[in-house]
This record gives structure tokens, sequence and C-alpha cells, in this order.
């Protein structure tokens, strides 16, 4: 098993450009979830997923987009890019809520 | 609200020393906690956690238990190496969400 992956690893773009990210994993969860990690604020929550074609969002969802179209994939855009959504970004799946989160390796995005 | 507090870093031991990280949490019912660490380029692993009070979680090591009439739940171990030197969060799970805390650096010295 390769648990949660994320694509890409590292990312730079500028002020106003768009991108996904994009996360998989291969053991059968429900839910999935995006956090964005920066100093000193611990994982904030930005959009989670309790199942194929369903999406909510977290505690910092604006500027952000996403899709569960697959069981196995939660995607994450960005429409127009920010230096404010400079951060790293971590993927997790769970089968439940009642059940730990695997994370994934992270995204480190630069946005200048 | 719900959130979770807990001791700002880094935090500096020596090889073998005993590790105290505190984390304190403020929940309107009854969450279950949990420690999570992330090493040097890596995603978060859960370390352990515990999901009622008076529960003591463990692993690796590593110890903390549940105390509700301090609202606490702070991670111990005995004797830490190298190979500990990580970031350390707390967090606890409400419902369907899970409040990380600011997360803890620790420098283990050979």
């Amino acid at each position: 098993n390769a648990g949660v992956t994320q694509t890409p690893k590292f990312r730079v773009l500028k002020t106003g450009q768009s991108m996904t990210l994009l996360c998989a994993q291969d053991m059968n969860h429900e839910y999935m979830y995006w956090y964005r990690q920066d100093p000193g604020m611990g994982l904030r929550l930005i959009h989670y997923s309790v199942g194929e074609g369903t999406t909510a969002k977290g505690e910092v969802p604006d500027g952000y987009n996403v899709s569960r179209l697959k069981k196995q994939n939660f995607l994450l855009g960005l429409e127009s890019a920010a230096p404010s959504q400079t951060s790293v970004y971590f993927c997790a799946s769970s089968y439940s809520t009642s059940y730990e989160q695997y994370f994934g390796p992270g995204t480190r995005l630069t946005v200048t | 609200g719900n959130s979770v507090t807990q001791m700002e870093g880094p935090v500096t031991l020596s090889e073998e020393a005993f590790l105290t990280i505190n984390c304190t949490y403020t929940a309107t019912g009854y969450p279950s906690l949990f420690w999570y660490v992330q090493y040097p380029g890596e995603g978060l692993q859960l370390l352990l956690k515990a999901t009622k009070a008076d529960d003591k979680g463990s692993n690796k090591g590593f110890e903390a238990t549940y105390r509700k009439e301090t609202t606490s739940f702070h991670l111990e171990k005995g004797s830490v190496q190298v190979s500990d030197s990580a970031v350390y969060f707390c967090a606890l799970k409400f419902n369907d969400k899970i409040i990380f805390g600011k997360g803890t650096r620790l420098h283990i010295l050979p």
C-alpha cells in the first residue's frame, strides 16, 4: 500500500496563477481532508469530504475549491493564487471520524 | 469553542533526559485526545490517543493521560533519544473535526 500520496511535492506560482493539488489514497477510506500548515499556526482544515461526490468547508476555505469525483482522489484547487496561500499543504484520509487520520507527505507551495 | 493549547518550543534536551510537553484543552463536550508526531520532511503520524477520562495512551515509550479535572493531556517520555527529534502536535476530536495545537518542536542532543 502506498497510503496517502500527494502531487506535486513542490511548486512555485506567481500571483494570479491557478493550480490543482492532487491527493490519492489506496486504503478505501471514506473521509478525506485538506489542511494547510503555517509556522506557529499548527494545522488548519481547509475543506473535507465524507464520501465520493461530497465536500464541505473547514476552518479556512476561502480561495480554495475541492472536488471528490472518485473515492480515492481529493483535489484542491487554487483559482487565483495569492502570496497568503504560501504554505505547506497536507492531505489526510480516514475510514471514518472514529478512526485515525493518515497523512500524506505534504506539498510545499510558494506564491510570489 | 473547542481549542488546544500546547507549550511553545523549541524544546532542547540531552539524550536520555525526561521529557514533558504540556497540552491543555477547552471543549464543550467529551472529546477524544491525540498526540501526533511530524518527523522532518514528512506528514503527521498518530503517536497515541485516549478516548475518555483517565485513559492512558502509550506508544514507543511515550505516554499521556486524559485528565478531565485539569483538562490536560501532557506527553511524557522517560528517556528520549536523538531519533525523537520532531514536531509534536496535541489534538482533540469532537464530532467530525480534529483541532490541532500549534506544535512543539523537540531537539534532542547526543
